[in-house]
C-alpha cells in the first residue's frame, strides 16, 4: 500500500497550548482516518474524512481535510494530559478485493502539566 | 458490546522458538485483521480474514508466520520459529465495513 507521511515525529507541548500534526500523501485519497493510541494501549478510531475541504469537530479536536485530498490535518486546541498519546492517520488502499488501511507512523503527543 | 479480545497480553520467548497468539473479534464483524506493531512504527497489516477466507496476506512471512479463523470467528497467529526481529505488539482488529476499525489490547511478544 501507498505511504502516508506524518509531521512532526514527536511534540511535546505545556498543558493549554494548542497541538497539529500534519498527514500527507503523494496521491488523492478516497478518504483519511484518524487514530489514538494511548501509551500502552491500542489504536482506537477517532475520526473518518471523506469530502474534499472535510473540517470536522470533536469538542477540542479539529480534522480538517484538504481541498485536493492529498493532506489531513489534526488540531487540538488548549491541549490536556488526557490528550497524551500517539496520534495515526491511516489512509484506504483496495487490494485483491480487499479494504485495508495503510497507517503512518504517528505523531506523539507529550503534555507537560 | 464486548470489544476485541486478545490473549495472552504478554508474552516472552526465546529465538527459535514457537508462539500463537489468539484472536475473538467483536460478534458479527466479517472482517478481521491482524497487525504487527514494532514499537515507535504505526501498525503494519500482516493478513486479512473475510469470514473464514483468506483476503490479504501479502505482507505476512509465511515461511514462519501462519494465521487461521475456524469457522469465521476466533482467529490464531502463529510465529515458528521466532526470530530477535519478532518482538513486537501483534494486534487483532475487526470491522463491520470499510467505516472503522476496532483493535483489540494486543499482545506484547519479547523475543530474546
Amino acid at each position: 500500500g501507498q505511504q502516508v507521511m506524518q509531521i512532526p515525529q514527536y511534540q511535546h507541548v505545556q498543558e493549554g497550548e494548542d497541538f497539529t500534526t500534519y498527514c500527507n500523501s503523494s496521491t488523492t485519497l478516497s478518504n483519511i482516518q484518524w487514530y489514538k493510541q494511548r501509551p500502552g494501549g491500542h489504536p482506537v478510531f477517532l475520526i473518518q474524512l471523506v469530502k474534499s475541504g472535510e473540517v470536522k469537530k470533536q469538542k477540542r479536536l479539529t480534522f480538517q481535510f484538504g481541498e485536493a485530498k492529498k493532506n489531513s490535518s489534526l488540531h487540538i486546541t488548549a491541549t490536556q494530559t488526557t490528550d497524551v498519546g500517539t496520534y495515526f492517520c491511516a489512509r484506504p488502499y483496495s487490494g485483491a478485493g480487499s479494504y485495508q488501511l495503510t497507517f503512518g507512523k504517528g505523531t506523539k503527543l507529550s503534555v507537560i502539566p | 458490546e464486548a470489544g476485541v479480545a486478545q490473549s495472552p497480553r504478554y508474552k516472552i520467548i526465546e529465538k527459535r522458538q514457537s508462539v500463537a497468539f489468539w484472536c475473538n473479534p467483536i460478534s458479527g464483524h466479517a472482517t478481521l485483521y491482524w497487525y504487527q506493531q514494532i514499537l515507535g512504527q504505526g501498525p503494519k497489516l500482516l493478513i486479512q480474514f473475510q469470514n473464514n477466507g483468506v483476503v490479504d496476506d501479502s505482507q505476512l512471512p509465511k515461511d514462519r508466520f501462519s494465521a487461521e479463523r475456524l469457522k469465521g470467528v476466533d482467529s490464531t497467529l502463529k510465529i515458528q520459529p521466532a526470530k530477535l526481529e519478532d518482538s513486537a505488539v501483534y494486534l487483532c482488529a475487526s470491522s463491520l465495513d470499510i467505516y472503522e476499525q476496532y483493535f483489540g489490547p494486543g499482545t506484547r511478544l519479547t523475543v530474546t
